[in-house]
C-alpha cells in the first residue's frame, strides 16, 4: 500500500506561472510533511516543510499548504523559473520514527 | 562545509558479486540513513543507524543487504551475492540529532548489476 500518493506525474509550465503538485496520505500519525527537490546526479534536498499544526507556510516562491481533514498537501511554487525544474518529491514521516516516507515524484519542466 | 558524501559514484558489478558502498556523512551529525531509488521513483528506506547501532533495518529488503557504522561516523552497505534487482541509486542522508527529520542526502551511489 503506497502511504504517500503524489500527482500529477509530470508537469509543463510556462516561466513566470504557477506550478502545483499534490500530495495524500493515508497514515493519520504522520506529523512531518517535507518537500524535496532533487536535481539529475544529485541527492535530493530539502525545499520546505510543514507540520500539520498550521494550513500554510510560505518560503520565498514555494508555498505548502496542508488539509489535515482531506489528508492532502500541495506545493505551490510561484513565479516559476527554468532553474526550477527538477523532480520534486512529497514526503511524510513521524517525528518520533526516522524514516521518511517519499511519493514518487514530479517531473517538472518550466519553459523558458 | 562540506556535505554527505558517497564512494564510489558508480560501481558496475556482474550478478552474484559481493559489493561495498561507503557513505561519510555530515561531521557530528549523529543519525545516519541509507535509501534506495529506483529509476523513476522515489527514495526508499532501508536502515537507520544512531550512533554506531542500527536503530532500525525494517527496510532491509532480505539478509543478503547488511550496513554497519562501527565507530559511529562512516558507514558501508554491503550487499552480498548481487542480483540485477539491485541495480539502483543508494543514497545515505545524515541528520544533527535523532528524531530531527531534516535529512541531509548525499549525491548516492549508482548500483549497476549485469
Amino acid at each position: 500500500q503506497q502511504q504517500v500518493k503524489q500527482s500529477p506525474q509530470s508537469l509543463i509550465v510556462q516561466k513566470g506561472g504557477i506550478s502545483i503538485i499534490n500530495c495524500a496520505y493515508e497514515n493519520t500519525a504522520f506529523d512531518y510533511f517535507p518537500w524535496y527537490q532533487q536535481f539529475p546526479g544529485k541527492g535530493p534536498a530539502l525545499l520546505i516543510a510543514i507540520r500539520p499544526d498550521v494550513s500554510e507556510k510560505k518560503e520565498g516562491r514555494f508555498t505548502i499548504s496542508f488539509n489535515k481533514s482531506a489528508k492532502q498537501f500541495s506545493l505551490h511554487i510561484m513565479d516559476s523559473q527554468p532553474g526550477d525544474s527538477a523532480t520534486y518529491f512529497c514526503a511524510a514521516s513521524r517525528v518520533r520514527d526516522d524514516k521518511i516516507i517519499f511519493g514518487k515524484g514530479t517531473r517538472l519542466h518550466i519553459l523558458p | 562545509g562540506a556535505g554527505v558524501s558517497q564512494t564510489p559514484s558508480n560501481k558496475v558489478t556482474e550478478k552474484g558479486k559481493y559489493v561495498e558502498l561507503r557513505c561519510d556523512p555530515i561531521s557530528g551529525h549523529t543519525a545516519l540513513y541509507w535509501y534506495r531509488q529506483s529509476l523513476g521513483q522515489g527514495p526508499e528506506f532501508l536502515i537507520y543507524f544512531q550512533g554506531t547501532g542500527a536503530a532500525d533495518d525494517s527496510g532491509l529488503p532480505n539478509d543478503r543487504f547488511f550496513a554497519v557504522r562501527p565507530e559511529g561516523s562512516v558507514s558501508t552497505l554491503k550487499i552480498q551475492r548481487t542480483e540485477r534487482g539491485d541495480s539502483a541509486v543508494y543514497l545515505c542522508a545524515s541528520s544533527l540529532l535523532r528524531h530531527n527529520n531534516e535529512q541531509f542526502f548525499g549525491p548516492g551511489t549508482r548500483l549497476t548489476v549485469l
